[in-house]
């Protein structure tokens, strides 16, 4: 086990609302990355998070958004949720400076009806 | 061009095969290689990093050719339990620190 947690492990959402997905980092880790794997692909990069503050993101719209608690602990947000958002999301958190060595969580299985 | 290129597979192998998955990658910013291996609705754990020397652990070996921005992984002997999607990843030099750049993956199913 990597020490990283998710929440919810499954969510079911329609079109049009958010979301809110949670993270908690391995402890001592102070930097969390946000994937999104759809079907059949590899984990797509979202944003990064470093105390406290963004520090680099994919290429994804402003609807998906994220916060970084002083605990590390972690959020990503998607608002007006669209059917392709529906994917396994996935969040690692890395020690401070080794941001090569990423430890993920299980991930939160997101569908959108 | 994909940033990550791999052989989707599926590889479909004997027990105590040798296989063999290649990767190329498109930036030549890139810095450093990583293979993950992922299990069936599993996050991704990686496997090994992967240097310019080439670098082995028990069965595996991982090696890359910068010239050609190629990446290898050879699973010698392989067990039923290396059943897995096995990840290509690259991060680049600058850019978002923590930017893993991940191929689609390459299914491996070990059989008795």
């Amino acid at each position: 086990e990597t020490g990283v947690t998710q929440s919810p492990t499954h969510l079911i959402k329609t079109r049009g609302q958010q979301v809110t997905l949670r993270c908690s980092s391995q402890s001592g880790h102070n930097t969390v990355s946000w994937y999104q794997q759809a079907l059949g692909q590899g984990p797509q990069f979202i944003f990064q998070y470093y105390r406290e503050e963004e520090n680099g993101r994919g290429n994804f719209p402003p609807r998906f958004s994220g916060l970084q608690f002083p605990n590390y602990s972690s959020e990503l947000n998607v608002n007006a949720l669209e059917l392709d958002d529906s994917a396994l999301y996935l969040c690692a958190s890395s020690p401070s400076g080794r941001v090569d060595t990423q430890y993920f969580g299980p991930g939160t299985r997101l569908t959108v009806l | 061009r994909k940033e990550v290129e791999q052989d989707p597979g599926p590889f479909n192998v004997p027990e105590g095969a040798t296989v063999a998955f290649n990767c190329t990658y498109s930036n030549s910013a890139s810095q450093s290689f990583f293979w993950y291996r992922q299990d069936c609705r599993k996050e991704p754990k990686l496997l090994m990093s992967v240097y310019s020397s080439g670098n082995e652990d028990g069965r595996f070996t991982a090696q890359l050719n910068r010239a050609s921005q190629y990446i290898s992984l050879l699973i010698r002997d392989s067990k039923l339990s290396d059943s897995a999607t096995y990840l290509c990843v690259v991060k680049l030099n600058g850019g978002s620190q923590g930017n893993l750049i991940f191929g689609k993956g390459t299914k491996l199913s070990v059989k008795p």
